[in-house]
């Protein structure tokens, strides 16, 4: 069966990085882009950008631009998010995404930024 | 970006009733190829968002009967003809015709009266 995998929870400082994973299976990993979408409370859900899992091309929303680097390794499968410079407006529940339909997603991978 | 206005925010509802949920979009969801990209998600209390529904109205694989969708244009309708408790959480519309970026609606929670 179709399954995306995340990394676990993450506690970072201001101002450091994190890089988070997402493990594919059941599927032609590059037959599917897989995207990245932020949750918060007050903004609920957030497009972040795709990576076109074949090509490695992306695609970012203009308001993660500088934010997040969306990058993927075919021979495992796995596409990976790393988010910098972080502030405390970081901290959310990132989840990954099949395209075209959002039909898969990730558990989700919660971010703490705090000093 | 387009943005999906969703109807109403909060959404009351006894086990056995019917219900609809709204999500207007600031511009037509047609695309040029005829078809209209717009789907709705459902996240469960401490879980993942799940697809329900995508392109108005087709079903997802293993989606219960009883959702359904419908609309054209800007206005979109995803009704529930008797909720079971399984169904509580917050629904989402997202719409995929103007993408990138996608863009969600800000949610309806449905919950026990």
């Amino acid at each position: 069966q179709v399954q995306l995998q995340q990394s676990g929870a993450e506690l970072a400082k201001p101002g450091s990085s994190v890089k988070i994973s997402c493990k594919a299976s059941g599927y032609t990993f590059t037959s599917y882009y897989i995207s990245w979408i932020k949750q918060t409370t007050g903004q609920g859900l957030e497009y972040i950008g795709y990576i076109n899992t074949g090509s490695g091309g992306t695609n970012y929303n203009e308001k993660f631009k500088g934010k997040a680097t969306l990058t993927v390794d075919k021979s495992s499968s796995t596409a990976f998010m790393q988010l910098s410079s972080l502030t405390p407006d970081d901290s959310a529940v990132y989840y990954c995404a099949r395209l075209q339909w959002f039909d898969y997603w990730g558990q989700g991978v919660m971010v703490t930024v705090s000093s | 970006d387009v943005v999906l206005t969703q109807t109403p925010p909060t959404l009351s509802a006894t086990i056995g009733q019917s219900v609809s949920i709204s999500c207007r979009s600031s511009q037509s969801l047609l695309h040029s190829n005829g078809n209209t990209y717009l789907h709705w998600l459902l996240q469960r209390p401490g879980q993942s968002p799940q697809l329900l529904i995508y392109s108005v109205s087709r079903l997802e694989s293993g989606v219960p009967n009883r959702f359904s969708g419908s609309g054209s244009g800007t206005d979109f309708t995803l009704k529930i003809s008797g909720v079971e408790a399984e169904d509580l959480g917050v629904y989402y519309c997202v719409q995929g015709t103007h993408a990138p970026p996608w863009t969600f609606g800000g949610g309806t929670k449905l919950e026990l009266k």
